[in-house]
């Protein structure tokens, strides 16, 4: 059965600290992982990933997958207030029409 | 750019009543989905369309129909409301079936069902 598995499912932290969320997977036939971010609306759209071993990077987020141990780590540094927010992890297969999600990483980043 | 629009925003209903959520994409996407998302549980599929005239469920379609009469729009009927339909609903669409594709949201329909 196909299924995406993140971790923490909750997170308190100071500004200031670093994260880390991970995602891991079992889907049939990967082609991409997605990191989204959600705050109270439609998830944002973060990162795609598809090749392992090649970081995303935007500002003080970054991504990395690794397809033989079948996960993927969200790296948040120097957190703000703003970063408060569900963290969402959905994996497509090659030609499936369905995207798997996780149930998300709630991260609380308090002042 | 409009990207996906929902409407309505927030809708209250009485059980056993139907609705309809609508939702239009401007982008030319082939793909088209439904979820609904419920705290604990992630977003889970309703329904999804490859393409006009082309529908499947996904996995929980119970309770819903959906019809792709263009390629623009994909909307979510409620036949029956239930209380256990009370959720938020996104509707999501990419450019085609090809899991390589990002995925563009709504901005989501809160529900209740009283």
């Amino acid at each position: 059965e196909d299924k995406v598995v993140q971790s923490p499912l909750s997170l308190v932290v100071h500004e200031g600290d670093t994260v880390t969320l991970n995602c891991s997977y079992e889907v049939t036939n990967f082609r991409s992982l997605l990191w989204y971010k959600q705050e109270k609306k439609a998830p944002t759209f973060l990162f795609m990933l598809t090749s392992s071993g090649i970081e995303k990077k935007s500002g003080r987020l970054s991504s990395i997958l690794d397809k033989k141990e079948l996960f993927s780590i969200l790296n948040i540094t120097a957190t703000q207030t703003g970063d408060s927010a569900i963290y969402l992890c959905a994996v497509g297969p090659n030609t499936g029409n369905q995207f798997y999600f996780g149930t998300g990483t709630s991260l609380t980043v308090i002042p | 750019n409009a990207g996906v629009t929902q409407t309505p925003k927030f809708q209250v209903l009485k059980t056993g009543q139907s609705m309809t959520l609508q939702c239009a994409q401007d982008m030319n996407h082939e793909y088209m989905s439904w979820y609904r998302q419920d705290p604990g549980m992630g977003l889970r599929l309703i329904h999804y369309s490859v393409g006009a005239g082309i529908t499947d469920q996904g996995e929980v379609p119970n309770g819903y129909n959906v019809s792709r009469s263009t390629t623009e729009d994909f909307p979510l009927r409620l036949l029956s409301a239930a209380p256990s339909q009370t959720s938020v609903y996104f509707c999501a669409s990419r450019l085609t079936r090809w899991g390589g594709n990002t995925i563009y949201f709504g901005e989501g329909s809160w529900l209740t069902v009283v």
